[in-house]
């Protein structure tokens, strides 16, 4: 079976501009969540997905929006990017919600690595 | 809010066990998880387990909850030069519908 898939792995963009993530979850997973890393901050939630629907937000600015399609595949979106939105976008899927009794686990994939400068 | 503190670094011998520790401040916390993260890479999911467990074991890892103390730790046995990397707890609630994370453990296993 395969894993949570995301593309691409390595961007670079430079200030103001905007740029778009992928993720593919693991077949037959409905729930999709998205993470940012930094060194500084850590891991922090950005929103979670459930069957289209956007469930819960993070404390993160209007410019971090995302989607999710009918066969659970999401995009995540950073417009009018800042040097502070470097880093490691991660995204994660399980069977249903993280809190749900059953998850059955919640998966990530490899991360994109955006760079902007 | 929720808060998950581990201690920043380890360091033991191969062949020894490695006790990764963390706490959390929401007693409401219903699950509770341990994720890896080598350099360059995403988070593998080690175990994960149920606030109404007190032990978790498998193969070489076991998983202790202390919910009175709000304390879980990992137990790595017979640890090999390869579970060097970032380990990271994280707990979530009901209707939270999403992890939080402490800011993870780096374990350093000496050959």
């Amino acid at each position: 079976k395969a894993g949570v898939t995301q593309t691409p792995r390595y961007l670079i963009k430079t200030r103001g501009q905007q740029v778009t993530l992928s993720c593919s979850p693991i077949s037959g997973h409905r729930s999709v969540s998205w993470y940012q890393q930094t060194p500084g901050q850590g891991l922090q939630f950005l929103f979670e997905y459930f069957s289209e629907t956007q469930r819960n937000k993070g404390n993160f600015p209007g410019r971090f929006s995302g989607r999710q399609f009918s066969n659970s595949r999401s995009e995540m979106n950073v417009s009018t990017l800042e040097l502070g939105d470097s880093a490691l976008y991660l995204c994660a899927s399980s069977l249903n919600s993280p809190d749900s009794a059953t998850t059955g686990g919640v998966f990530f994939g490899s991360g994109t690595q955006l760079s902007v400068l | 809010g929720e808060d998950v503190e581990q201690s920043l670094f380890l360091s033991v011998r191969e062949g020894d066990s490695s006790v990764i520790n963390c706490t959390y401040t929401d007693s409401s916390s219903t699950y509770l998880y341990w994720y890896k993260q080598e350099p360059g890479a995403g988070l593998q999911l080690l175990t994960y387990i149920f606030s109404n467990m007190d032990m978790k074991q498998d193969q070489r890892l076991t998983v202790l909850l202390n919910k009175k103390d709000k304390h879980l730790s990992l137990r790595i046995a017979d640890t090999q030069t390869g579970d060097s990397a970032i380990y990271f707890c994280a707990e979530t609630d009901t209707g939270r519908r999403a992890l939080t994370f402490g800011s993870g453990t780096r374990l350093q296993v000496q050959p």
